[in-house]
């Protein structure tokens, strides 16, 4: 079972539509979470981190489940400009080692 | 936002021969990272460092090597380049001092190994 599963898409949804992505992780020691956003043949750039208690940013929600190691990203109001893939990422630091674990990103189209 | 830089942004390089890539900082992070992206695959993590003289191996270290110079300073050598070495490589930064280990990533370097 892969660290961290994503749909890879792709969303199509039209401008002002609300769109939710969801990820699931399969390390319990997870420790800390994020959702970045890659546009193509860019770098990743930290959208959201995503705190036990859920976390809203303008027309971004983030959610965490750790009973379900469940992780969601809701946009509201989309944006021509959100069209970009979006990565889950689940930080894990233990005796073992570090690791940053990357889900490959699901892909955001949005149309007008 | 020129705070982690990468040089040089591409290079076309043959078999066998010795690459390094650069990466500079000056967001005063502790920590440093090299990943490689490959369609498909997501990002992968090469080496890490959470100081100077720290060095650890990460998911898919073998092939490459690293040395951090400098706290602002992280650069990836790949000792005698292969094709399946050819890939997006990233380097990013994070603060041990934020708690929650947020990384910021430069603008990546497009390799290329015929």
């Amino acid at each position: 079972r892969k660290e961290v599963e994503q749909d890879p898409g792709p969303f199509n949804v039209p401008e002002g539509a609300t769109v939710a992505f969801n990820c699931t992780y399969s390390n319990s020691a997870s420790q800390s979470f994020f959702w970045y956003r890659q546009d193509c043949r860019k770098e990743p750039k930290l959208l959201m981190s995503v705190y036990s208690s859920g976390n809203e940013d303008g027309r971004f929600t983030a959610q965490l489940n750790r009973a379900s190691q469940y992780i969601s990203l809701l946009i509201r109001d989309s944006k021509l400009s959100d069209s970009a893939t979006y990565l889950c990422v689940v930080n894990i630091n233990s005796n073992s080692g570090y690791a940053l674990n990357f889900g490959k990103g699901t892909s955001l189209l949005v149309t007008p | 936002d020129a705070d982690v830089t990468q040089t040089p942004r591409n290079r076309i390089t043959k078999t066998g021969k010795r690459i390094m890539l650069e990466c500079s900082q000056t967001k005063g992070h502790d920590r440093m990272y090299w990943y490689r992206q490959d369609p498909g695959l997501g990002l992968r993590l090469i080496y890490y460092s959470f100081d100077v003289k720290d060095i650890n191996k990460g998911e898919i270290s073998d092939g490459y090597s690293v040395s951090r110079q400098a706290q602002a300073k992280f650069s990836l050598s790949l000792e005698s380049a292969i094709p399946n070495q050819t890939a997006l490589y990233f380097c990013a930064t994070s603060d041990s001092g934020t708690g929650y280990n947020e990384q910021f990533f430069g603008p990546g370097t497009r390799l290329t190994v015929l």
